[in-house]
């Protein structure tokens, strides 16, 4: 069965530290695709990253960075230089395309908080 | 990607009645989903609303609860039916889309509250 684990409920950094979350999943399924979104305090879930199987190159966007390594089954998220505008919860999101019907399986989040 | 948009953004409604959300998007997509997200929880998906087709529920959903209408490839509607309090949720309504792996984008959600 496919499932995704955020073990962090909740974290809290001050302002300009930086901060990773965690995302490990659990898949039998060699194509896949795995997302993290963003959802501020306002509720829309915002689309970060999508990351598929066969790709474990990282990525960085801005102050944002992503590790996936298959070896462990992790797809890590990275926010340097973190900021207030940051605090949101984020998901973590495994996708398999094969199944055809493109159903995500949601982590239960991490909510972040960053203080001033 | 594309611009979801979901009315009503928010209602607070009485224990008994019925809710209909409605889900426009901007483009023709093919699949598209309803969440609920109950309090400080995760995102749970309720059914795939299926073009021309009922709906196809996940466990623990049914259609009696959550009827769901989908008339063509832009529109769908979710009608939260004989509402209690433990229904108080953000749901929301999402998309995929096909040329882009299948990334799904969400609409702003409708919070509700019963009372």
């Amino acid at each position: 069965a496919q499932k995704v684990t955020q073990a962090q409920t909740e974290i809290s950094v001050v302002e300009k530290e930086d901060v990773t979350l965690d995302c490990v999943y659990e898949t039998r399924d060699t194509t896949y695709y795995l997302f993290w979104y963003k959802q501020p305090p306002s509720g829309e879930l915002v689309f970060l990253i999508r990351r598929n199987s066969f790709d474990e190159q990282n990525e960085i966007s801005g102050r944002y960075s992503w590790n996936f390594q298959k070896s462990t089954s992790s797809f890590n998220f990275t926010i340097t230089a973190s900021q207030v505008v940051d605090s949101a919860v984020y998901f973590c999101a495994l996708s398999d395309p094969t199944s055809g019907t493109y159903k995500y399986i949601f982590g239960t989040g991490t909510r972040l908080k960053v203080l001033a | 990607s594309a611009v979801i948009s979901q009315k009503p953004s928010r209602d607070i409604c009485q224990r008994g009645t019925s809710l209909t959300i409605q889900c426009q998007v901007d483009s023709q997509v093919t699949m598209m989903f309803w969440y609920r997200q109950q309090p400080g929880q995760s995102l749970t998906l309720i059914a795939t609303a299926n073009q021309g087709s009922e709906a196809t529920y996940e466990s623990g959903f049914v259609i009696d609860k959550f009827p769901i209408s989908r008339p063509n490839l832009t529109f769908s509607t979710l009608t939260v039916s004989n509402m209690s309090p433990e229904d108080s949720s953000i749901y929301l309504c999402s998309v995929a889309v096909q040329g882009l792996f299948y990334e799904q984008y969400f609409g702003p959600g409708t919070r509700l509250t019963v009372t």
